[in-house]
C-alpha cells in the first residue's frame, strides 16, 4: 500500500511549546484521517479532513489539509504532558477502501 | 459499552506452532481490519473484511489467514510463526470502507 512521510519522525518540547507534523504525500490525496496512540495503547481517531484547504480545530490541535491536497498538518498548541504519544496521518488509499498509517511522529513532553 | 475486544491481550506461541488471535466488535460495523504493529512502527494493514468480502494486502505473506464466521467476530491465523512474526495486532473496525476505524487494545505476539 501507499506510505506516507510524516515530519520529524521524533520531537521533543517543553511543556506549554508548540508542535507541529507534517504529513507529505506524493499523490493529491482523496481524503486523510489523523489518529493518535498512546505509549503502550492503540490508534484514537482524531479527525478527518476531506476538503482542499479544510482547517479544522479541536481545542489546542488545529488540522489543516493541503491546497493541492498532498500533504497535511497537525498544530499543538501549548502542549501538555496529556499530549504525549505519535500522532499518525492515514491518507485514504486510490481505491477508497482503505486507510494507510503514515510513517508517524513521536511526541515527547518535558514537564 | 459498545467497542473492540480483543483476545488475548498477550499471547506466547512456539516458532512454528499455529496460533489464532480473536477480535469481537459490538458495533455492529461492517468492516472489520487487522493490522500489524511492530515497534516503534506504524501499523500495517494485513487484511480485510467487508462483511464477508476478504481483501488481502498485496504484501500479506501467506502464512496469514483470517476468518469471519460471522459480522461480530474475526480471526486471524498465523499458520507457522516466526521470530520476524513477533508485533502487535491490532484489530480495528468501521462502518463503511472509509469511515472512522476503532480499535481494539491489541494482542501481543511473542515467539519464542
Amino acid at each position: 500500500g501507499q506510505q506516507v512521510m510524516q515530519i520529524p519522525q521524533y520531537q521533543h518540547v517543553q511543556e506549554g511549546e508548540d508542535f507541529t507534523t507534517y504529513c507529505n504525500s506524493s499523490t493529491t490525496l482523496s481524503n486523510i484521517q489523523w489518529y493518535k496512540q498512546r505509549p503502550g495503547g492503540h490508534p484514537v481517531f482524531l479527525i478527518q479532513l476531506v476538503k482542499s484547504g479544510e482547517v479544522k480545530k479541536q481545542k489546542r490541535l488545529t488540522f489543516q489539509f493541503g491546497e493541492a491536497k498532498k500533504n497535511s498538518s497537525l498544530h499543538i498548541t501549548a502542549t501538555q504532558t496529556t499530549d504525549v504519544g505519535t500522532y499518525f496521518c492515514a491518507p485514504l488509499s486510490n481505491t477508497g477502501n482503505q486507510f494507510y498509517f503514515g510513517t508517524g511522529t513521536s511526541l515527547t513532553v518535558i514537564p | 459499552d459498545a467497542m473492540v475486544i480483543q483476545n488475548p491481550r498477550y499471547q506466547v506461541t512456539q516458532f512454528g506452532k499455529p496460533v489464532t488471535l480473536s477480535c469481537s466488535q459490538t458495533l455492529n460495523h461492517n468492516v472489520m481490519y487487522w493490522y500489524q504493529q511492530k515497534s516503534s512502527q506504524a501499523p500495517k494493514l494485513l487484511f480485510h473484511y467487508y462483511d464477508k468480502d476478504f481483501n488481502n494486502e498485496a504484501d500479506t505473506p501467506d502464512n496469514f489467514q483470517s476468518r469471519r464466521p460471522n459480522t461480530s467476530f474475526c480471526f486471524l491465523d498465523i499458520r507457522s510463526p516466526g521470530l520476524g512474526d513477533a508485533a502487535m495486532y491490532l484489530c480495528a473496525t468501521s462502518r463503511q470502507l472509509g469511515d472512522t476505524q476503532y480499535f481494539g487494545p491489541g494482542t501481543r505476539l511473542t515467539v519464542l
